[in-house]
């Protein structure tokens, strides 16, 4: 199967610095990647649609000026979240849809818990 | 907003079947029932899909009774491993780039 990886796996940072996550796809190429958030005991919450060479589409409530999002090839997507704090602390999750398959499978990252001292 | 309703928590003996139910009343006949599971700090992962048909795999079965308004999904033999949050979600054939919506899922307690 498809695999999309994600670095770092966990990342603690201070406040007020910004934090870069990765998102590949590593056997297949990705138009689209989608950005997801989430917290303890709570379900996955999309944030934004990253699409190779055009800005992303981010969900309502969810700031685009502090989560920097970036798709410059069709393997890779990165999340900049910017002056982090610690309600930014949260488990961040890729996720990819190979642009070859006509079934628009969607394909996970391992995820990156982020934590803001 | 997730179409799908399931119950929080569910739990199942090593060794014998599990079977998650979902109740999707409103599905449309274009949409398709998937079904993911997350492991606890793990991106969620895929574990199959069905359309009308009764569907299997090498992970699970999924059964869509014939009004396709609810489904179940079988782990036939269950294991401590296969504990986690099962996630059923609709979505349409034609979905395009349309990113799943994820609700509140089944959360699946494997007890030895």
């Amino acid at each position: 199967g498809a695999v999309v990886s994600q670095h770092p796996s966990w990342v603690i940072c201070k406040s007020g610095t910004s934090v870069k996550i990765e998102c590949r796809s590593l056997d297949f190429q990705a138009t689209t990647m989608f950005w997801y958030r989430q917290f303890p005991k709570q379900s996955l919450m999309l944030m934004a649609t990253s699409n190779e060479g055009s800005k992303a589409t981010y969900e309502q409530g969810v700031e685009k000026d502090k989560f920097l999002i970036n798709h410059a090839s069709l393997t890779l997507s990165t999340l900049t979240v910017t002056s982090a704090h610690p309600e930014d602390s949260s488990f961040y999750i890729c996720s990819a849809r190979d642009s070859g398959e006509s079934y628009n499978e969607q394909f996970f990252g391992p995820g990156t818990r982020l934590t803001v001292l | 907003d997730a179409k799908t309703t399931q119950p929080t928590s569910m739990d199942c003996a090593e060794g014998r079947a599990a079977n998650l139910p979902c109740n999707h009343s409103t599905i449309s006949g274009n949409e398709y029932v998937y079904w993911y599971r997350q492991i606890h700090s793990q991106g969620p992962q895929y574990i199959i899909h069905g359309l009308k048909n009764n569907e299997t795999n090498e992970m699970a079965s999924l059964i869509i009774t014939e009004d396709r308004k609810s489904s179940t999904l079988i782990l036939p033999h269950a294991t401590l491993r296969d504990t986690a949050v099962y996630y059923c979600i609709v979505r349409p054939t034609n979905s395009g780039n349309t990113p799943l919506v994820f609700g509140k899922g089944t959360r699946l307690s494997v007890i030895a």
